[in-house]
C-alpha cells in the first residue's frame, strides 16, 4: 500500500525557534501533498495545499509566513513552523495524492510538536 | 459551503454487537467521499473510497455505503481492535483534492 512517513514525529522546541517537519511518500510520487493540523478530540484542520514546483495554498485564516510550506520534489514537502509559540503546539498531519492514480489520499503518521 | 456532519459523536459497543455510524454531508459537486480510521495519537489510515449513490464497499467486518446525502459505515459484529476514531471526509468537484472532514465518530468495543 501507498505509504506516507513524517520526520519527526515528535518535537520540543523553545518558543521563538523554528522547527521543520518533513513529509515523505516513500513508494509513490505525489504532485500535491496537504497539510493539517489537529488538536486534541477535535477533527482535521486542513492548513494548506501544497503542489509541487510552486507556491502553497493557504487556507483563510491560516498565516503564510508563520507556516512555511516547501515542496520541492515529488516526494517531499515540509513544514517549517516559524517563531513558534506555545499555542502552536498541536498535532500536525501531511497527507499525499498519488500523482495519476485516482483520488485516494494517504495519510503519514503525524508529528507532535510542543513548544515551551 | 461543503459540510460533514458525523453521529454519533461516541459509541459504546458490547463485543459482537453491530451498528451503524452516519455520515452527513452537503457539497457542491462530489467526487468522492472517504472513510478513514484514526487511532490515538496516529494519521488517519485510508478505509473506503465512495464515488456515486448506491455504491457499496467491504472490508473484514466493516461495510461502507452512500446515499446522495449520507454515507453509513456497518460495523458487523464487532471486536476490540476495532476500537478507534472514524472519520468521514468529502472531496468536491474542482477543489483540487482536498478533503473535508466531520468530527468523527468514537467507537469503544468492550469484550
Amino acid at each position: 500500500g501507498a505509504v506516507v512517513s513524517q520526520h519527526p514525529s515528535r518535537v520540543i522546541c523553545k518558543s521563538g525557534t523554528s522547527v521543520k517537519i518533513e513529509c515523505r511518500s516513500l513508494d509513490f510520487q505525489a504532485t500535491t501533498m496537504f497539510w493539517y493540523r489537529q488538536f486534541p478530540k477535535q477533527s482535521l484542520m486542513l492548513m494548506a495545499t501544497s503542489n509541487e514546483g510552486s507556491k502553497a495554498t493557504y487556507e483563510q485564516g491560516v498565516e503564510k509566513d508563520k507556516f512555511l510550506i516547501n515542496h520541492a520534489s515529488l516526494t517531499l514537502s515540509t513544514l517549517t513552523v516559524t517563531s513558534a509559540h506555545p499555542e502552536d503546539s498541536s498535532f500536525y498531519i501531511c497527507s499525499a495524492r498519488p500523482t495519476g492514480a485516482g483520488n485516494t489520499i494517504y495519510f503519514g503518521e503525524g508529528s507532535w510538536l510542543t513548544v515551551v | 459551503e461543503d459540510q460533514v456532519t458525523q453521529s454519533p459523536e461516541a459509541l459504546r459497543l458490547q463485543e459482537g454487537e453491530s451498528s451503524s455510524l452516519n455520515c452527513s454531508y452537503t457539497v457542491s459537486g462530489l467526487r468522492g467521499l472517504f472513510w478513514y480510521r484514526q487511532d490515538p495519537g496516529k494519521g488517519p489510515e485510508f478505509l473506503f473510497t465512495l464515488y456515486s449513490a448506491g455504491e457499496e464497499k467491504e472490508k473484514e467486518r466493516l461495510k461502507a455505503t452512500l446515499t446522495k446525502k449520507e454515507s453509513f459505515l456497518h460495523i458487523t459484529a464487532p471486536k476490540p481492535e476495532d476500537s478507534a476514531t472514524y472519520l468521514c471526509a468529502v472531496q468536491g468537484l474542482n477543489q483540487g483534492g482536498k478533503l473535508i472532514f466531520g468530527q468523527g465518530t468514537e467507537l469503544s468495543v468492550k469484550p
